[in-house]
């Protein structure tokens, strides 16, 4: 049973161009979640969506950011024309359903450097 | 709003036990995560608690203490792997079943 999948693990991205982030869940979730964690800090939620439908986006840039979970294929988080601050570790989760104890699971992570 | 505060770091010896304090004021709470992490790895589920008390898995318990927002994670006999950052996150009434994260614990072990 294959755990969350990302890819790519790293990317690297120069000034004002896209970076595309892709996410499978779990086989059977159908919940992911998005996270940003920046060198010596704790993961910031970004977005919640289930299959086609965005959740809450309130962690999410207004600008530059979106994200998808079309209904065949993985969930994807855009980046248009990144900037250095851009630069960090993207993680995302993916969980069975709601409820209190919606457990989450972790992929690999997206290590994305804008040069 | 959401706070969530656990100290930055820590540093403890082989064999030893060490515990990380997580207090958090959110506007809902359903139940309290801790997770692993270590460096450039996602984090990992440790235990979650719902009510209050001590939950005990190995030489990993948690505490809970919901009347004063409070939780501990206790690490018994340390190991060298258990270098990490360990996460305490909370799930709540929020909207849409969101957990909030802390910023995290880094723990480091002396041999």
């Amino acid at each position: 049973n294959a755990g969350v999948m990302q890819n790519p693990r790293h990317l690297v991205r120069r000034r004002g161009q896209e970076a595309r982030l892709r996410c499978s869940p779990m086989k059977g979730h159908s919940h992911v979640y998005w996270y940003r964690q920046l060198p010596e800090e704790g993961l910031k939620f970004m977005v919640y969506l289930q299959k086609e439908n965005i959740i809450d986006e309130s962690g999410m840039p207004k600008e530059r950011f979106s994200a998808e979970f079309p209904k065949e294929g993985p969930s994807i988080l855009r980046i248009q024309q990144v900037v250095r601050g851009d630069s960090a570790a993207y993680f995302c989760a993916s969980s069975p359903g709601t409820g209190p104890r919606n457990e989450q699971y972790f992929g690999p992570g997206t290590r994305l450097t804008v040069t | 709003g959401q706070n969530i505060d656990q100290p930055t770091e820590m540093t403890a010896t082989e064999g030893a036990i060490v515990q990380i304090n997580c207090t958090y004021q959110t506007s809902g709470f359903n139940g309290l995560f801790w997770y692993q992490q270590h460096a450039g790895e996602a984090p990992t589920f440790l235990s979650y608690n719902v009510l209050d008390g001590l939950e005990e898995k190995g030489r990993f318990s948690s505490f809970l203490s919901r009347s004063k927002g409070y939780s501990y994670l206790l690490l018994k006999e340390l190991q060298m792997k258990d270098s990490a950052s360990y996460l305490c996150a909370v799930s709540g009434l929020f909207r849409d079943d969101k957990i909030i994260f802390g910023k995290g614990t880094r723990l480091h072990i002396l041999p």
